[in-house]
């Protein structure tokens, strides 16, 4: 079993829209959670940490349930640039490691 | 200001024939990480420095070494590319290990 794993979609969405996805983890130690967005052919970049009270940035909101191990990403009022894949990161306490799920990819289409 | 450089950005090398790519980071971050990102798969761990100290991962081949000169620098080597070799190699740091890593654009891998 892999250790995070992601719905890849993709998952087409008008501009405006709301979309959702979750990313599970097997790791009951996990600790800390992220969400990377990665462009077409480029680096992955930190799009936001997940806290466990659940964190908003602007039109991202992230969410933590440990009890079922996953979390979620949802993106309001889509962007025709929140078109990517988003990759949920997870690292476990007793190492430094980052585990990558394989990404879900999202297109926002006008 | 580019803070993870990577060098080069596309490079083309012939089955065999050994190839190094390079990183090199203005943060003066004590780690520097190396992964491999084929087409549709998450980035894999292939090793990181933690100063000079080098952590292979228990699964990235022989074919795959590592060099840090100096705190700014790091070096990934291929000594025999194979077909299989062909993907994006990332470079990240972060401060200390289990902080946010930060990513270089990468450097695209041909073998032909």
């Amino acid at each position: 079993r892999k250790e995070v794993e992601q719905d890849p979609g993709p998952f087409n969405v008008p501009e405006g829209a709301t979309v959702a996805f979750n990313c599970t983890y097997s790791n009951s130690a996990s600790q800390s959670f992220f969400w990377y967005r990665q462009d077409c052919r480029k680096e992955p970049k930190l799009l936001m940490s997940v806290y466990s009270s659940g964190n908003e940035d602007g039109r991202f909101t992230a969410q933590l349930n440990r009890a079922s191990q996953y979390i979620s990403l949802l993106i309001r009022d889509s962007k025709l640039s929140d078109s990517a894949t988003y990759l949920c990161v997870v690292t476990s306490s007793n190492d430094y490691k980052l585990s990558f799920g394989a990404g879900t990819t999202v297109t926002v289409r006008a | 200001d580019a803070m993870v450089i990577q060098n080069p950005r596309y490079q083309v090398t012939q089955f065999g024939k050994p190839v190094t790519l390079s990183c090199s980071q203005t943060l003066n971050h004590n780690v520097m990480y190396w992964y491999q990102q084929k087409s549709s798969q998450a980035p894999k761990l292939l090793f990181h420095y933690y100063d000079k100290d080098f952590n292979n991962e228990a699964d990235t081949p022989d074919n795959f070494q590592s060099r840090r000169p100096n705190t700014s620098f790091c070096f990934l080597d291929i000594r025999s590319p194979g077909l299989g070799d062909a993907a994006m190699y990332l470079c990240a740091t972060s401060r200390i290990q289990g902080e946010t890593q930060y990513f270089g654009p990468g450097t695209r891998l041909l073998v032909l």
